[in-house]
């Protein structure tokens, strides 16, 4: 099926820095969202926008709705150990319930 | 609140054998979805329901794959007979749509290994 276009791929930081990632489309969605996933878990949600232009903060989590409607982008400040994870966003187009997900970003942080 | 419930969480079969996943979605929510992921394809939607009608199975792999959802409160996934190819993880969420504003929570999977 549709996937999402989403870099980086993987990303290995250190405690205490900045990261950012994002996600692009060809096609144009209505809604974005961004999910974390944690090993033999499932996908939790962090953030959901809904209009173009958006910016929505989650505590150390930020993350905007692309002015275009075909990217979106995630930024988490001052990184600690339990943010690893696999990231994933997420578009719905406004048709129907169906979201396509993204590919994923591996983040890593080293002590 | 609890969250989706998946059962059984692992499991283990042959090939040829028939594979049943559960699914019990939050309270209230009206739709439910099941999801497969793997390494290969990442997360992708096999089918969902909203208030217990099929909407959409077109990521349903083939005839093999079947899903049921009696009522509001329990969902089925039937692989039958699976093959080694089916191995992966597979996931269900639950979401109240509502307009364009639905969110989507995912249950903990089931990691189905076919040998």
């Amino acid at each position: 099926g549709q996937q999402l276009n989403q870099s980086p791929q993987s990303m290995f930081i250190q405690e205490g820095e900045d990261v950012s990632m994002n996600c692009t489309s060809s096609s144009i969605f209505n809604t974005w969202l961004w999910y974390k996933q944690d090993p033999g878990e499932g996908p939790v949600l962090l953030i959901a926008l809904y209009k173009a232009g958006e910016l929505t903060s989650n505590g150390r989590l930020t993350a905007q709705f692309g002015i275009t409607r075909k990217d979106s982008f995630l930024n988490i400040s001052a990184s600690i150990p339990s943010d690893v994870g696999i990231y994933f966003c997420a578009g719905r187009d406004g048709t129907a319930s169906k979201l396509t997900f993204g590919t994923g970003t591996r983040l890593q942080v080293t002590l | 609140d609890a969250g989706v419930i998946q059962s059984p969480r692992h499991e283990v079969t042959e090939m040829g054998q028939e594979v049943t996943l559960r699914c019990k979605p939050i309270s209230g929510h009206n739709s439910l979805f099941w999801y497969r992921q793997t390494m290969m394809r990442g997360l992708e939607l096999l089918i969902y329901f909203n208030n217990n009608v099929p909407i959409d199975d077109s990521g349903m792999p083939e005839d093999r794959f079947s899903a049921k959802m009696p009522n509001a409160s329990f969902s089925t996934l039937k692989i039958q007979p699976s093959e080694p190819r089916d191995s992966a993880v597979y996931f269900c969420a639950s979401s109240w749509t509502s307009g364009s504003t639905d969110t989507q929570y995912f249950g903990p999977g089931t990691r189905l290994t076919v040998l």
